[in-house]
């Protein structure tokens, strides 16, 4: 099993262009999740998915979008890039079980550096 | 709402003891601990479930006190590849899994 896989691993944009980070797990989580770690900072949760078809946002959500079509996949899309999104983005997925459908560990992908210049 | 973690840095030697506290202002329904060493993604340590339900790595356990809403992480007899970043995450309803801001631990030989 490949886990979770990001791509790309490493890009650089120029203010105001867009671009879709890439997102794809084959563990059949229903569980997804967007977080953006600034350099020396904890992990911030941009959007969430608890199945495909429904997300909600996270503490971050502003200048980002999210769509979830299918269990597998879930791209962040990034809007008029700004040098504040200049961090390492991490897509995680995990399960929900029994009946309060609490989380089980996430498994985090590699991450995406993301440079805004 | 975020948790918050203390202390935010520890520097050991090895063989030594470590706690890191979480805390929380809202009910929780589990806590999760994460590990990340420098450049890599957060590994999965542990989960301690609303109940008492717990798992564990063998020089590394965690209790979970629900009515005050907090989590420690002990780390016993430290190696050196204990060392990284460690953080606590919540999730106090909408499946929402929210992370403090980290504790660095560095072990020295």
């Amino acid at each position: 099993n490949a886990g979770v896989t990001q791509t790309p691993k490493f890009r650089i944009l120029k203010i105001g262009q867009s671009m879709t980070l890439q997102c794809a797990q084959d563990m059949n989580h229903n569980y997804m999740y967007w977080y953006r770690q600034d350099p020396g900072m904890g992990l911030k949760l941009i959007y969430y998915s608890v199945g495909a078809g429904i997300t909600d946002k996270g503490e971050v959500p502003n200048g980002y979008n999210v769509s979830r079509s299918t269990t597998e996949y879930f791209p962040l899309r990034l809007e008029l890039a700004a040098p504040s999104q200049t961090s390492v983005y991490f897509c995680a997925s995990s399960y929900s079980r029994g009946p309060a459908r609490v989380n089980t560990e996430a498994f985090f992908g590699q991450g995406t550096r993301l440079t805004v210049v | 709402q975020q948790p918050v973690q203390s202390p935010q840095a520890v520097i050991l030697r090895e063989g030594e003891d470590a706690v890191i506290n979480c805390s929380s202002s809202k009910a929780l329904y589990s806590v999760h601990w994460y590990r990340q060493k420098h450049g890599e993604a957060p590994v999965f340590l542990m989960i301690l479930l609303k109940g008492g339900e717990q798992k564990g790595h063998e020089k590394i356990s965690a209790s979970f006190n629900e009515k005050k809403q907090q989590s420690s992480l002990y780390l016993t007899a430290s190696q050196l590849s204990y060392s990284g970043t460690y953080f606590c995450g919540t999730e106090g309803g909408a499946q929402k899994l929210v992370f403090g801001q980290g504790t660095r631990l560095t072990i020295n030989p």
